[in-house]
């Protein structure tokens, strides 16, 4: 894999139920991976960055899973709510600095 | 309170003209971003700089121009020579201690560029 892939693009999900996601990125010269949730007309706000493989980090229903050896993270939404409705991006660092490369991004919308 | 400010919020340029968009931000960081996301698109980094007085090149920085003289400050100019610059544009920076999130980027609220 040479760039970042997020998926799926979009994903509607019944306020209650478990939702997640993927994240595909280089795992040559990988350093950290970084997720950010935004919401909409707010800035991109920083949810997790994870370096070591098998890290797992979380942050009330929000969780995420890292996997450098094959490449890809997983963030999971537990008993989503309508303020989990965000754009869900993703973005891994090489070893040679912070600059980061950005997926796609994974749009979340939550239904009452 | 810290953070990232980006102005102007929306603006309009006339083809042909040099725009300037202001990032500054007030966390000690050492390191500050540009990126540029269009519709459909993800983020693409335009220039970074990780020190004062020095920047690079990102992946997509044909059209436009940077400087880097205050720490605070990574003004950025789309010049004329950028062929298509309609599009959001966000600015990041990083550096100083680690919050929950490790060393995650700041973001600003972003400027939308519109050529008319």
């Amino acid at each position: 894999i040479l760039n970042v892939e997020q998926s799926p693009q979009s994903l509607h999900v019944q306020e209650g139920d478990s939702t997640n996601f993927t994240c595909s990125f280089p795992s040559s010269n990988f350093y950290a991976l970084h997720w950010y949730r935004w919401e909409t007309a707010k800035s991109p706000e920083a949810l997790f960055v994870m370096t070591l493989n098998g890290d797992e980090k979380k942050k009330g229903r929000i969780s995420a899973t890292l996997n450098t050896k094959e490449g890809y993270s997983y963030l999971y939404i537990k008993g989503s709510q309508p303020e989990d409705s965000a754009t869900y991006l993703c973005a891994s660092s090489k070893a040679a600095g912070n600059k980061l490369t950005f997926g796609g991004g994974t749009r979340v919308l939550v239904k009452p | 309170d810290g953070g990232i400010t980006q102005s102007p919020k929306y603006l309009f340029r006339k083809e042909g003209q040099n725009v300037t968009l202001s990032c500054e931000q007030n966390l000690n960081h050492d390191a500050m971003y540009w990126y540029r996301q269009d519709p459909g698109q993800g983020l693409r980094l335009i220039y970074y700089s990780q020190i004062v007085n020095d920047f690079q090149k990102g992946d997509i920085a044909e059209g436009y121009s940077v400087s880097r003289e205050k720490k605070e400050s990574f003004p950025l100019t789309v010049t004329s020579a950028q062929k298509n610059p309609t599009a959001f544009y966000l600015c990041a920076s990083s550096g100083g201690p680690p919050t929950g999130a490790g060393y995650g980027y700041t973001f600003g609220s972003g400027t939308r560029l519109t050529v008319v």
